[in-house]
């Protein structure tokens, strides 16, 4: 079934680890977002993908990075996680529709990262 | 740069009642599209309804609708006969539509609680 998966759902983890958020999609589609969101608050972009090999900050300054080698994939890492990466990431992707160019967005269930 | 505000941090409904929720935003485009995403506890996103900037007509999907005032920036959600299932944070998004390469922007959101 076509859609977009994050993995894993909940993750806690020591300060200083190294971290990779998964986040795949089987729908074709060419652009990929990430955003971090806290408990109650609004959602920040990231991070975002037009296609492979293709990747840009978000407005949110963020020490993660992403990489899109495949179209499918597009995994977001932490080098050294640290109390302040506590929060909610959510992943999606989107492809424009033909007609209109109005594109649709579907979001993955998310992954809530504690740092310890 | 585009924005957009939501100046409601929560808003309470009673079972079977209507509420508003509101949203406004600030481009110097005359093309884009709105949009109102619902997040569940779950907290998986999901798109609620969506409105083409060059289309007069408010767009209507089932018990929810929008009010659409172009010349105000001003695009609000109108949820009908709410249900508990409602219960929810409500995003307000734009996306520019030219330039293939254009980014979702999301408001801070407003927290939803529908009483039975």
């Amino acid at each position: 079934e076509a859609d977009i998966y994050q993995t894993p759902r909940y993750l806690v983890i020591g300060t200083g680890k190294k971290i990779t958020l998964e986040c795949s999609q089987t729908m074709g589609h060419d652009k990929m977002y990430w955003y971090q969101q806290d408990p109650g608050m609004e959602l920040h972009l990231i991070h975002y993908s037009y296609g492979v090999n293709s990747t840009e900050k978000g407005d949110l300054s963020s020490e993660s990075t992403v990489s899109r080698i495949r179209t499918e994939h597009f995994p977001l890492t932490l080098e050294s996680a640290r109390p302040s990466h506590t929060s909610q990431y959510l992943c999606a992707s989107s492809q424009p529709l033909a007609l209109t160019g109005h594109e649709k967005l579907f979001f993955g269930s998310g992954t809530q990262l504690s740092v310890l | 740069a585009q924005t957009v505000t939501q100046s409601q941090p929560e808003m309470s409904v009673q079972e079977a009642e209507t509420v508003t929720l509101s949203c406004t935003y600030d481009t110097s485009e005359s093309d884009y599209y709105l949009f109102w995403y619902k997040q569940p506890p779950s907290r998986q996103m999901i798109l609620v309804i969506r409105q083409e900037a060059y289309k007069q007509q408010n767009a209507t999907e089932n018990r929810f609708s929008v009010n659409f005032q172009k010349a105000a920036k001003s695009f609000s959600l109108k949820i009908s006969d709410s249900q508990l299932g409602d219960a929810a944070m409500y995003f307000c998004a734009y996306r520019s539509a030219t330039g293939a390469n254009s980014k979702l922007t999301f408001g801070k959101g407003i927290t939803l609680s529908v009483r039975p």
